[in-house]
């Protein structure tokens, strides 16, 4: 089938540690997004890549790297500079970056 | 940055009953796009909207494009108990990938 991959779907940190977030898409498509998800609030941008091998920071990107190695990978790494990491991430992806967004089917980061 | 008003923040209906939820804006937007988000899942696009004026149905629902360009409703007829979960309008502004922004969600609760 085709689609967005996210894994894992439950992931815990400790204090102190980097995580990296996976995102696979067979969709063939040029953008991929990372957004944060916290509880009664609306999804925040951490990262966009328009293209493989470029990626631009959004709204909330300190404390998160991605990379954009291959078109259909878009890992995140949160890393321990991250102060507030207990959220829910989404990986999104779209044909171009003027193009209507699809989700996959998000990743929980709990801190413990 | 730019932001979304989006209301009701919560609707608590009776089963056959019809919603209705909007999203204004003080910004013009050249796209609205509604989704659907269930519990601990990612968000799934209902519809799409890319024209002022713009009127689209999608089963029950139907959403339109303000003439203004500044806001969207979506309406849901006849509601049903899988029509539970929180909704969510987004509006891109320009080209840029970063130009989706998304309201707090409406969420919607049926009764029995």
């Amino acid at each position: 089938d085709g689609g967005i991959t996210q894994s894992p779907k439950y992931l815990f940190r400790k204090e102190g540690q980097n995580v990296t977030l996976s995102c696979e898409q067979n969709l063939n498509h040029d953008a991929m997004y990372w957004y944060r998800q916290d509880p009664g609030q609306g999804l925040r941008l951490i990262y966009y890549s328009q293209i493989v091998n470029d990626f631009q920071k959004g709204d909330i990107a300190e404390g998160y790297s991605v990379s954009r190695e291959k078109k259909e990978s878009f890992p995140l790494t949160v890393t321990s500079a991250q102060k507030n990491p207990t959220a829910f991430y989404l990986c999104a992806s779209s044909i171009s970056y003027r193009d209507t967004i699809y989700f996959g089917e998000g990743s929980w980061l709990t801190v413990v | 940055g730019q932001q979304l008003n989006q209301s009701p923040q919560s609707m608590f209906i009776q089963e056959g009953e019809d919603v209705s939820m909007n999203c204004t804006s003080s910004s013009i937007f050249n796209t609205w796009l509604w989704y659907k988000q269930d519990p601990g899942e990612g968000p799934v696009l209902l519809i799409a909207l890319y024209k002022a004026g713009e009127l689209t149905s999608n089963g029950r629902l139907t959403a339109q494009f303000g003439i203004t360009r500044k806001d969207s409703f979506l309406n849901i007829s006849a509601s049903i108990p899988s029509d539970v979960g929180i909704y969510f309008c987004a509006g891109r502004s320009g080209g840029g990938a970063d130009g989706l922004t998304f309201g707090k969600g409406t969420h919607l609760i049926i009764q029995p």
